[in-house]
């Protein structure tokens, strides 16, 4: 079946650096989309990627779809404290199931 | 306007018994999604509701089970309870299916005993 995989599964940051946190898929993908867990929360929605090669920002985040529809990547630059969470990258490969990778926890040193 | 609401929030029952969590979506969505979130894991898909069909089923026993309502709220049932079926339970709503935005309810906290 269908799997999405993520990397790092940690990231420990210093506030001010910028990190990348991918997320690879065993098949092609339809749709990719991110989303951000605080800790005791749920997730929250951030961005849907559906094209090949696509880029989208949102402020200090930069998404991105590989060309191959089969990786994403999503990278944060100048970390705040605020960053802290667990993201987690999920796709739909066919039908409606959304498969979720098991997220990279990223912890930020002030 | 509300967001998704679940309820019971936190819940404990015995080794055996049966459960049913309830969602309801947030107006005007027609799909529901429901998801198993094991503590430090991902969340996993157990069932997919869009207009009260059954649109997508993950690979959970048949011991899960879920129906949408004519109001698109939904129930998640589960029978003969396992200690590993103790986790957080998501419901999600969006407008369509999948490929649409999905919105996350705070969760029900099933601890099994």
């Amino acid at each position: 079946g269908q799997q999405v995989m993520q990397i790092p599964q940690y990231q420990h940051v210093q506030e001010g650096e910028d990190f990348t946190t991918y997320c690879n898929s065993s098949t092609t993908l339809s749709n990719i989309q991110w989303y951000k867990q605080r800790p005791g929360g749920h997730p929250v929605f951030l961005i849907q990627l559906v094209k090949s090669g696509e880029v989208k920002k949102q402020k200090r985040l930069t998404f991105q779809f590989g060309e191959a529809k089969k990786n994403s990547s999503l990278h944060i630059t100048a970390t705040q404290t605020t960053d802290v969470g667990t993201y987690f990258c999920a796709g739909t490969a066919a039908g409606n199931k959304l498969t979720f990778g098991g997220g990279t926890r990223v912890l930020v040193k002030p | 306007d509300a967001g998704v609401t679940q309820s019971p929030t936190h819940l404990i029952k015995t080794r055996g018994q049966h459960v049913t969590l309830r969602c309801s979506p947030i107006s005007g969505h027609k799909s529901v999604s429901w998801y198993q979130q094991v503590l430090g894991q991902g969340p996993q898909f157990i069932f997919q509701y869009y207009e009260k069909e059954e649109r997508g089923r993950g690979n959970f026993p048949d011991r899960f089970s879920a129906r949408q309502f004519p109001n698109y709220s939904s129930e998640l049932n589960v029978n003969a309870l396992l200690l590993g079926d103790s986790a957080l339970y998501l419901c999600a709503s969006s407008l369509r299916t999948a490929y649409t935005e999905a919105f996350f309810g705070q969760g029900t906290r099933l601890t099994v005993v």
